[in-house]
């Protein structure tokens, strides 16, 4: 059971650049998450899905897009990358447990843009 | 919007001594859940402890425990007998009851927790 993967861990873009991240669980989660992480600025929402075939956006999204595959994928695209992408980027799926909805994370992306 | 406030960006501690990181959120809803979590240097998001907004009884896991003032939208994180390993960047996270909100996490912008041997 390897919980929330994403790949890659680590990523330099160049401006203008496209790149996919993508995200997996095996936890069988319907809802699953994109955030980005910024110094100082803590996690913020870009998309999320609440269930396989909806997408909704968060609080950041402009710049990206998504896609939930399936069930069990969930990927960030950046269609034309620009140095304010900069940052850690997170993916999340969440499920029903102990009275209450918990998230798992997923170890981070690493998305430098130069 | 829900916001959630961590106005201190570094503590120190000294180990096995107690410290207590702030935050404090903004809702205009009666339900909904708190949580800390974790970041070590390995950037893995670790859940600490969870509050439920309608639990009067604070939270405890362990060495963590909460202060959960609703009244006052404050909800502190209390760490006893600190170790090494607790050195971290801790979140305070709100998530609303509502299940059209989709059980987002809205996150404060984090403290940073050093642990002195």
């Amino acid at each position: 059971n390897a919980g929330v993967t994403q790949t890659p861990k680590f990523q330099v873009l160049k401006t203008g650049q496209s790149m996919t991240l993508q995200c997996a669980q095996d936890m069988n989660h319907n809802s699953m998450y994109w955030y980005r992480q910024d110094p100082g600025m803590g996690l913020r929402l870009i998309y999320y899905s609440a269930s396989e075939g909806t997408t909704d956006k968060g609080e950041v999204p402009n710049g990206y897009n998504v896609s939930r595959l399936n069930k069990r994928e969930f990927s960030l695209r950046l269609e034309s990358a620009a140095p304010s992408q900069t940052s850690v980027y997170f993916c999340a799926s969440s499920a029903y447990s102990g009275g209450s909805y918990e998230q798992y994370f997923g170890p981070g992306t690493r998305l430098t843009v130069t | 919007a829900q916001t959630v406030t961590q106005s201190q960006p570094e503590m120190s501690v000294q180990e096995a001594e107690t410290v207590t990181l702030s935050c404090t959120y903004d809702t205009s809803e009666s339900d909904y859940y708190l949580f800390w979590y974790k970041q070590p240097p390995s950037r893995q998001m670790i859940l600490v402890i969870r509050q439920e907004a309608y639990k009067q009884q604070n939270a405890t896991e362990n060495r963590f425990s909460v202060n959960f003032q609703k009244a006052a939208k404050s909800f502190s994180l209390k760490i006893s007998d600190s170790q090494l390993g607790d050195a971290a960047m801790y979140f305070c996270a709100y998530r609303s009851s509502f299940m059209e909100y989709g059980n987002k996490l809205v996150f404060g912008a984090g403290t940073i927790l050093r642990v002195k041997s």
